[in-house]
């Protein structure tokens, strides 16, 4: 069965510092894995994800994940942290490349210091 | 165009009563998926549709939840005799195909009083 931690339920960053949002994935199998984001009162919007390839993927609004087999973690990074990125963050796996329903960790809630 | 939809926003119930949640997905998307979010918790999968079939309802905690999608579009999660621990938002998504992205409705907030 897959699942997926993320540790820390609350990131707290200064703006402008690096955001590091931790991700690890338990799959039987080669997994896709996802990040997204939910800001309030709106739908998960899907940040980026890893399929097959390039290891480090990009996404949208400056983040990007590297998937690392051996440590069985994705971790979204983003070098510099703006006020607008305050938002509940989701890393989720999937067995099946996405067809089926995603597993999802419990969420990170990320907080930007003045 | 028009995004996943979801109704009602907000729907309160008392324990034991019969409710009805409604998802209208982006026009042309194949699939179609619920889940449930607890407070405090990731998204839970409940139930997957492929066209009007239940490809994979293997989420569904039991035999209360019940999901239909008849014409392959518009689908209705069903919850019969409500408790108080199926308190959540219910989160509907659809993607073109099964394996694409998957784009999120806003959710219906469920509260069983």
């Amino acid at each position: 069965a897959q699942s997926v931690t993320q540790l820390g339920s609350h990131v707290s960053v200064s703006e402008g510092a690096l955001v590091l949002l931790r991700c690890n994935y338990s799959s039987s199998v080669p997994p896709y894995l996802f990040w997204y984001v939910q800001y309030p009162n709106q739908g998960l919007q899907l940040l980026l994800k890893y399929t097959t390839g390039a290891t480090l993927v990009k996404g949208i609004n400056g983040f990007e994940a590297e998937f690392k087999k051996s440590e069985t973690s994705f971790h979204l990074t983003k070098p510099s942290a703006h006020m607008s990125d305050a938002a509940e963050y989701f890393c989720a796996v999937s067995e099946s490349g996405g067809a089926d329903g995603l597993t999802f960790g419990k969420g990170t809630h990320l907080i930007i210091q003045p | 165009g028009a995004g996943v939809s979801q109704t009602p926003s907000n729907k309160v119930t008392e324990k034991g009563k019969y409710v009805e949640l409604r998802c209208d997905p982006i026009s042309g998307h194949t699939a179609l998926y619920w889940y449930r979010q607890s407070l405090g918790q990731g998204p839970e999968f409940l139930i997957y549709f492929q066209g009007t079939g239940a490809a994979d309802d293997s989420g569904l905690p039991n035999d209360r939840f019940f999901a239909v999608r008849p014409e392959g579009s518009v689908s209705t999660l069903k919850i019969q005799r409500t408790e108080r621990g199926d308190s959540a938002v219910y989160l509907c998504a659809s993607s073109l195909l099964a394996g694409q992205e998957q784009f999120f409705g806003p959710g219906t907030r469920l509260t069983v009083l």
